[in-house]
């Protein structure tokens, strides 16, 4: 039972569009989320986040859009570089103090020059 | 800091023969987790610990999987008797937890052990 799922396992992007990455959850406690970031043989690293009681957080050319009604959360980049090449993993997290951080599969975006 | 070390990298073995992989945590953190890797799945909780004891291990996949954290500075991830399932990519992850000035939930991960059972 997936509760969070990124359906498209890959996404291609031209050097300098727009990336989006997309995340959907099942279950309507959850009122954190995250996105990390994985680069080959290495471990996923701390991207973006943002609570419940918001629908958007900024960070640089990093957008996380959060849509509770559609239990969906987006990830933008933009403009897309070469070295955002890597794997996105959507997680969430149920009421503070739960600490289980519940990933999705993984999307493998690669930015084309 | 060196952040959370993991060993071995690689491991190679045998159906049958018992596995150990360990992780050092970023010292001063008191959550460690143990999250495995698939294509089909991706990251999934095994287990966690807090202060070195262990709260939610519902995510171990059977009896033959087993975790222990005997101090603040070293957990282990026991498989015995390993299968081919069991291949996959084993993430240690170290946090400060929530609340106080560090309640972005962030985990630090170590680089994996990519374990594979012949």
């Amino acid at each position: 039972d997936q509760q969070v799922k990124q359906n498209s396992p890959s996404l291609s992007v031209q050097e300098g569009r727009i990336s989006i990455l997309n995340c959907d959850y099942t279950n309507s406690m959850f009122d954190y989320f995250l996105w990390y970031k994985k680069y080959p043989a290495e471990g996923p690293t701390f991207l973006i986040s943002i609570s419940s009681i918001k629908d958007k957080n900024e960070d640089g050319r990093f957008t996380v859009f959060l849509n509770k009604s559609a239990k969906h959360l987006s990830l933008h980049i933009v403009p897309s570089q070469p070295g955002d090449s890597a794997v996105y993993f959507c997680a969430a997290s149920p009421p503070q103090g739960a600490q289980k951080l519940v990933f999705g599969q993984g999307t493998r975006l690669t930015i084309n020059p | 800091d060196a952040g959370v070390i993991q060993s071995p990298r690689h491991e190679v073995t045998e159906m049958g023969q018992e596995v150990t992989l360990r992780c050092k945590p970023i010292s001063g953190h008191d959550y460690l987790f143990w999250y495995r890797q698939t294509m089909m799945r991706g990251l999934e909780l095994l287990i966690y610990f807090n202060n070195n004891v262990p709260i939610d291990d519902s995510g171990m996949p059977e009896d033959r999987f087993s975790a222990k954290m005997p101090n603040a500075s070293f957990s282990t991830l026991k498989i015995q008797p390993s299968e081919p399932r069991d291949s996959a990519v084993y993430f240690c992850a170290s946090s400060l937890g929530w609340g106080g000035d560090h309640n972005t939930g962030e985990l630090f991960f170590g680089e994996g052990s990519r374990l594979t059972v012949l």
